[in-house]
């Protein structure tokens, strides 16, 4: 089946510094994914942080960034300077590029910034 | 606004007890989602659904049942609850066809099950 597998626990790293988020994926049912990085904020729900649909393209959104690399099976996060309110959980997913949207998501992963 | 809205925020409940939680969305989408989030697991799809009326099975549906009542209206049954099902349970819903339709997710439901 298909699954995504993402830095496990969490990430502590101090303010102004850079942060990677490591996420590969399999998807042998689907072939083709799109792929997702959601985002969960202390207190709220789960939102859309970016999206990315054509291998080789690069999504980005309040300073992050993730780049579709189909010949590594990768889509790492990245921020070159991360701030306190970046502090969250974040979570690597991979859908069907059809008709239905049934993501398969890694198990998070908590990034706590130090100011 | 596009918004999902789940209740209760929070529900704790006993071995045995029935619980339900409901869902609604705004958006006019055809699909909504149940997932639950563990540590260590991530979210897993429970159940889903294409429309009202419509149910189908996701990946972890044991102990669960679900009903969609309206385009607008999802709804979660644990009719026997187990302590195994206390979690942090997510609604989605999301627009059907080709593309990144990035499912939209309600705030969650913390449920303790003792």
């Amino acid at each position: 089946g298909d699954s995504v597998t993402q830095t496990e626990g969490q990430v502590t790293v101090s303010e102004s510094k850079s942060l990677i988020i490591n996420c590969t994926y399999s998807a042998t049912s689907i072939g083709y994914p799109n792929l997702f990085w959601y985002v969960r904020y202390p207190g709220e729900g789960l939102q859309l942080l970016l999206k990315v649909i054509t291998a080789g393209q690069k999504g980005s959104s309040r300073g992050f960034e993730a780049t579709y690399n189909k010949e590594a099976t990768s889509f790492h996060l990245q921020k070159a300077s991360v701030q306190e309110s970046d502090s969250a959980v974040y979570y690597c997913a991979l859908g069907p590029n059809s008709a239905g949207n049934k993501l398969t998501f890694g198990i998070g992963t908590r990034v706590l910034v130090r100011p | 606004e596009a918004a999902v809205t789940q209740s209760p925020r929070n529900k704790v409940t006993v071995t045995g007890g029935n619980v339900t939680l409901s869902c609604r969305q705004t958006n006019s989408h055809n699909y909504m989602y149940w997932y639950r989030q563990d540590t260590g697991h991530g979210l897993r799809l429970i159940h889903y659904s294409y429309g009202a009326g419509n149910l189908q099975i996701g990946d972890v549906p044991d102990g669960y049942k679900a009903t969609r009542t309206t385009q607008e209206d999802f709804f979660l049954l644990l009719e026997l609850a187990s302590p195994s099902q206390t979690s942090l349970y997510f609604c989605a819903s999301s627009e059907p066809g080709q593309g990144a339709r990035a499912p939209l997710f309600g705030e969650g439901t913390r449920l303790s099950v003792l």
